[in-house]
């Protein structure tokens, strides 16, 4: 089966300071990778995802994401982040018609 | 836009009731999904359904069932609830294919006592 793995479990950072979110995934064949937000009380929402084509991928609310097939990696970025960014994240990997999501990692976005 | 509508924000449930978590969605999706969100284990896949009456486990089936009699309507069914199912409970669907992106709805807290 195909999945990843979130490296920060959390990760705390200063308003407009620059942010990145790791994520790694197993699959040596194509694959396709998603990004979700979850903000509090509410459902999962797609950032961003990763099909084929350019492997720098831009998502909504100013997130970015690059596919890297030789370190098997699709970290999520900012170059400024908000105080409304504090939120929960997941990568996701396609597996048949459903995906598989990593644990998540805690965005803190602090003043 | 997607909209998926779960019938309850929350629910509170006795150990050994029968529990029926119910889902619709508007867009005429084919697939739709039912995960369980846990803190630390992020979203785990419970069942799926890829056509009316057709479903298929996922990674936690036990102790649940499914049911999907219209295309726009998935039920989660928790035959005798225990306290190990306390949970937060997404359901989701997509248009057809394995690359296209899961629309949620905004869950259902589960309190099983």
């Amino acid at each position: 089966a195909q999945s990843v793995t979130q490296l920060d479990s959390q990760v705390p950072v200063f308003e407009e300071a620059p942010v990145e979110l790791r994520c790694n995934y197993s699959s040596s064949v194509s694959v396709y990778l998603f990004w979700y937000v979850q903000y509090p009380n509410q459902g999962l929402q797609l950032l961003l995802k990763y099909l084929s084509g350019s492997t720098l991928v831009k998502g909504i609310n100013g997130f970015e994401a690059e596919f890297n097939k030789s370190q098997t990696s699709f970290h999520l970025r900012k170059p400024s982040v908000h105080i409304s960014d504090t939120a929960e994240y997941f990568c996701a990997v396609s597996e048949r018609y459903a995906l598989n999501f990593g644990k998540g990692t805690s965005l803190l976005v602090t003043p | 836009d997607v909209k998926v509508t779960q019938s309850s924000r929350y629910l509170v449930k006795r150990t050994g009731e029968k529990v029926f978590l119910e889902c619709v969605q508007d867009m005429d999706h084919e697939n739709m999904f039912w995960y369980r969100q846990d803190p630390g284990l992020g979203l785990r896949l419970i069942y799926f359904s890829y056509d009316v009456k057709m479903k298929e486990k996922g990674d936690i089936p036990e102790g649940y069932s499914v049911s999907r009699e219209k295309k726009e309507r998935f039920s989660l069914i928790l035959e005798s609830a225990s306290t190990n199912q306390t949970s937060m409970y997404l359901c989701a669907s997509s248009v057809d294919g394995h690359n296209s992106p899961l629309h949620f709805g905004n869950g259902t807290r589960l309190t099983v006592t």
